[in-house]
């Protein structure tokens, strides 16, 4: 079974330009969810998709962040324009379940995004 | 409001030692469950092992166990006998059951762990 996959792995991109990151969950995964580290920092949760809805997109910093997720599939991060302090790591993460408290959120590798 | 805390941004281990690293945590949920994942220099999250706010003994998995100490909210993960593949950057991380709209991790800083040879 394939992991959570994310595209690019690094983006590096001038201040005021556009980004679009990608993340393919684990097949059968309706929760998604991205998260972001900037460096030194912890891993702050961004936004969660029941398949193509919004559940909570309460941790998006400015509306200059649009998270999509066609067919409840993949998903996509845009961020525009960009700015320095958008620089770090984007996670994304699916689970199976929501519910509880135990389940598993399954991890994709990351990408990096440094902003000059 | 939830946090977690991990108070050593860095830790050396000999190998073969065991080693712990700190995360206290906060909630005023009743009910929450609690997490450590590991990230190598690769970049991926691993997940390690899970402790529930109701579970009556310590989880283990393997090398890996968490002292969980309920009424001083810490979760401290424990690697016994260390590995050079341990090196890793380690995150704790907390879920809470009613204040949480969909199931969001809230993480600490991390502490990277060197293991020396």
């Amino acid at each position: 079974e394939a992991g959570v996959t994310q595209f690019p792995s690094h983006s590096v991109i001038e201040k005021g330009q556009t980004v679009t990151l990608r993340c393919d969950p684990i097949s059968g995964h309706d929760n998604l969810y991205w998260y972001r580290r900037v460096m030194g920092k912890e891993i702050k949760f961004l936004l969660h998709f029941v398949k193509e809805s919004k559940q909570d997109e309460s941790g998006m910093p400015n509306n200059r962040f649009l998270a999509e997720r066609t067919g409840g599939t993949y998903s996509t991060l845009k961020v525009q324009p960009a700015e320095l302090e958008d620089s770090g790591v984007y996670f994304c993460a699916s689970s199976q379940d929501w519910g509880g408290v135990s389940y598993e959120q399954y991890f994709g590798p990351g990408t990096r995004l440094t902003v000059t | 409001a939830q946090k977690i805390t991990q108070t050593q941004p860095g830790m050396f281990v000999q190998e073969k030692e065991a080693v712990t690293l700190d995360c206290t945590y906060d909630t005023s949920d009743p009910s929450y469950g609690l997490f450590w994942y590991k990230q190598p220099s690769s970049g991926e999250m691993i997940f390690l092992i899970y402790q529930g706010s109701y579970d009556q003994q310590n989880a283990t998995e393997g090398r890996y166990s968490l002292n969980f100490q309920k009424a001083r909210k810490s979760a401290n993960l424990v690697i016994s006998a260390s590995q050079l593949g341990d090196s890793a950057m380690y995150f704790c991380a907390m879920r809470a059951r009613f204040d949480n709209q969909g199931g969001k991790l809230i993480f600490g800083q991390g502490t990277e762990l060197s293991v020396k040879p």
